[in-house]
This record gives C-alpha cells, sequence and structure tokens, in this order.
C-alpha cells in the first residue's frame, strides 16, 4: 500500500528565507505528484503537478523536483513572504487518478 | 467558470439522520471523487468516478453512498449519520484526458454529527 510522508510536520522561518519542504512515497509507480496549498478552514488549492516523467516543475517562486525512483519530491518556496503561511500537501497519483496524501507540513513565516 | 462547488458549507446531524453532499464541476471533467479530512488522518478517499454511471470506492466507503447520473454531479449520501463521520468532506474532479490530470477542489462541506 502506497504511504506519502512530509517532513517536517511543521516549520517556522523568518520572512525572506527559502522554504523547503519535503515528500516521500514508497511505491514508485505513480502516474504523478500534486502539491497543494492549504489555509486554515478553506479548501485545497493546486499549486504544482509533476508527471512521473518529469523531473522538475516551476511556477513563480515555487520549484518542485521529483525523483521517483527514490520516492521523493520537494518544494521549493523562494524568498518566502508571510503570506505563504499555510499547510502544504504532496499527493501522489496512481493511473486510475487516486490521490494518496501526505499530513501536510504546517508553514508559518513571521515578519 | 465556478470550478468544483460544494452545499452546504456547514451541516450539523443528529445520530441516525440522513442527508446528501452536493459536488459540481462545470469543468466537463470525467473524473470525480470525494475525500474527508481528520484531524491526524490526512485527506482519505471515500468514493470516485470515472464518468456518468460508474462509480467505485474508495479507502473508506462504510456509510456513504454514491451516484453518479451526470457528468457535472456527484452527490455522496450518508444514510444514518453517525459521530464517526463527523470530518470535512472535499470533492474533486479532474480531466482523465491527456498527460496532466490535475485535481481541483471544492471548498469543503464541514459536518457535524451530533
Amino acid at each position: 500500500k502506497q504511504e506519502v510522508t512530509q517532513i517536517p510536520a511543521a516549520l517556522s522561518v523568518p520572512e525572506g528565507e527559502n522554504l523547503v519542504l519535503n515528500c516521500s512515497f514508497t511505491d514508485s509507480a505513480i502516474y504523478n505528484l500534486q502539491w497543494f496549498r492549504q489555509d486554515p478552514g478553506k479548501g485545497l488549492t493546486s499549486l504544482l503537478l509533476i508527471q512521473s516523467s518529469q523531473r522538475e516543475q516551476t511556477s513563480g517562486r515555487l520549484n518542485a523536483s521529483l525523483d521517483k525512483s527514490s520516492g521523493r519530491s520537494t518544494l521549493y518556496i523562494a524568498a518566502s513572504q508571510p503570506g505563504d503561511s499555510a499547510t502544504y500537501l504532496c499527493a501522489v497519483t496512481d493511473s486510475w487518478g487516486k490521490l494518496q496524501f501526505g499530513a501536510g507540513t504546517q508553514v508559518v513565516v513571521t515578519p | 467558470n465556478a470550478g468544483v462547488t460544494q452545499t452546504p458549507k456547514f451541516q450539523v446531524l443528529k445520530t441516525g439522520q440522513s442527508m446528501t453532499l452536493q459536488c459540481a464541476q462545470d469543468m466537463n471533467h470525467e473524473y470525480m471523487s470525494w475525500y474527508r479530512q481528520d484531524p491526524g488522518m490526512g485527506l482519505r478517499l471515500i468514493h470516485y468516478s470515472v464518468g456518468a454511471g460508474i462509480t467505485d470506492q474508495g479507502e473508506v466507503p462504510n456509510g456513504y453512498n454514491v451516484s453518479r447520473s451526470t457528468t457535472e454531479d456527484f452527490p455522496l449520501r450518508l444514510l444514518s449519520a453517525a459521530p464517526s463521520q463527523t470530518s470535512v468532506y472535499f470533492c474533486a474532479s479532474s480531466s482523465i484526458r491527456g498527460p496532466y490530470n490535475e485535481q481541483f477542489f471544492g471548498p469543503g462541506t464541514r459536518l457535524t454529527v451530533l
């Protein structure tokens, strides 16, 4: 059974620092990997999607890498801002479209 | 383009009551799914559908029914609510055509069962 782990569970950084969030998964037979952001009491917002054949994906200050063979993905957020404070979730998709989520990393960016 | 919409936003039920959580999408997505989110358990798949008339069970299907009569709608029915079903419920959709399959989530329904 696929298991997805996110470390650390919580992270606090001063504004301007780069954020590094880790995601690992046990079964490398994934279709894609998606990173989401969730604000308190809100739904999930898709940030980046990496196909299993890709090594990385970039959007603005966000960059996500994928090493399928070692079962790892990393989300980098450059020059963090207080507005980046949220919970970040990674999820792997199987060929049927089913998502398996990690528990998330709660990020606080202090001014 | 409203994306994925869910109603109601909040609901309080008594044990044994039934209700339907509504989910609709206007992106012509074939794939729709329901997840529940609980503290310490993360998001878990309840049921999913790959098209009208086709549904299947996810990780935690007991106590829930679904049907998919149209592409746009995917309601989740609680047959006899139990306190263990207190949770936040999210609906998601994606296209199964092409290589991307990015999943889009609704805003959630917060359900309390007393």
